[in-house]
């Protein structure tokens, strides 16, 4: 069974500073894997699909790598900003088709 | 629609009552998932349709549980006798095919009381 880690689970960040945000997963065998963002009450907002052939993905302030072999992802967010605060969800696709999930990093920061 | 369009958007139904969530997916959006979000917990798996393919039902936490979809249309999840731990958000999402981009909703916040 796919086990899906993400660290740290909550985080406080000064406005401007670059966001880490790591997710590990247990099963490399993975098609590929999604970052979602989620605010309080509300569902889940894509935010970078990155498919197992690829290294990484960018899109504007977001840069996701992919190290399939070793069960590691990473979101970068550059110059973060105080709407940038919400929880940050990795999820792998393995060959059963179905999306695991971690249970998120929390980010709060702080203007 | 532009989006995967969830409804109700919240329900507080009362234990033992039944209840029907609906999903209407992106159009052409062949495959289709039901998560559950508990308070604090985790996205937990539900259901995944693909298609006319059988759907994959391996996450329904008990007979209580059931979906269906017609087609690559709208999907209703039919939760029987309700239970106080049935309340949560239960979300949707579509893809255009098993291994593309997943699109969710906003989620159903259920009550159970």
């Amino acid at each position: 069974k796919q086990e899906v880690t993400q660290i740290p689970a909550a985080l406080s960040v000064p406005e401007g500073e670059n966001l880490v945000l790591n997710c590990s997963f247990t099963d490399s065998a993975i098609y590929n894997l999604q970052w979602f963002r989620q605010d309080p009450g509300k569902g889940l907002t894509s935010l970078l699909l990155i498919q197992s052939s690829q290294r990484e993905q960018t899109s504007g302030r977001l840069n996701a790598s992919l190290d399939k072999s070793s069960g590691r992802s990473t979101l970068y967010i550059a110059a973060s900003q105080p709407g940038d605060s919400a929880t940050y969800l990795c999820a792998v696709r393995g060959g059963n088709n179905r999306l695991a999930f971690g249970k998120g990093n929390q980010v709060v920061v702080i203007p | 629609g532009a989006g995967v369009s969830q409804s109700p958007s919240n329900k507080v139904t009362e234990k033992g009552k039944d209840v029907e969530l609906r999903c209407d997916p992106i159009s052409g959006h062949t495959a289709l998932y039901w998560y559950r979000q508990r308070l604090g917990q985790g996205l937990e798996f539900l259901i995944y349709f693909q298609g006319n393919s059988a759907p994959d039902k391996s996450g329904l936490p008990s007979d209580r549980f059931s979906a269906e979809r017609t087609g690559e249309s709208v999907s209703t999840l039919t939760i029987q006798r309700t239970q106080q731990e049935d309340s949560a958000v239960y979300l949707c999402a579509s893809s255009v095919a098993w291994d593309t981009e997943a699109f969710f909703g906003q989620g159903t916040r259920l009550t159970v009381v």
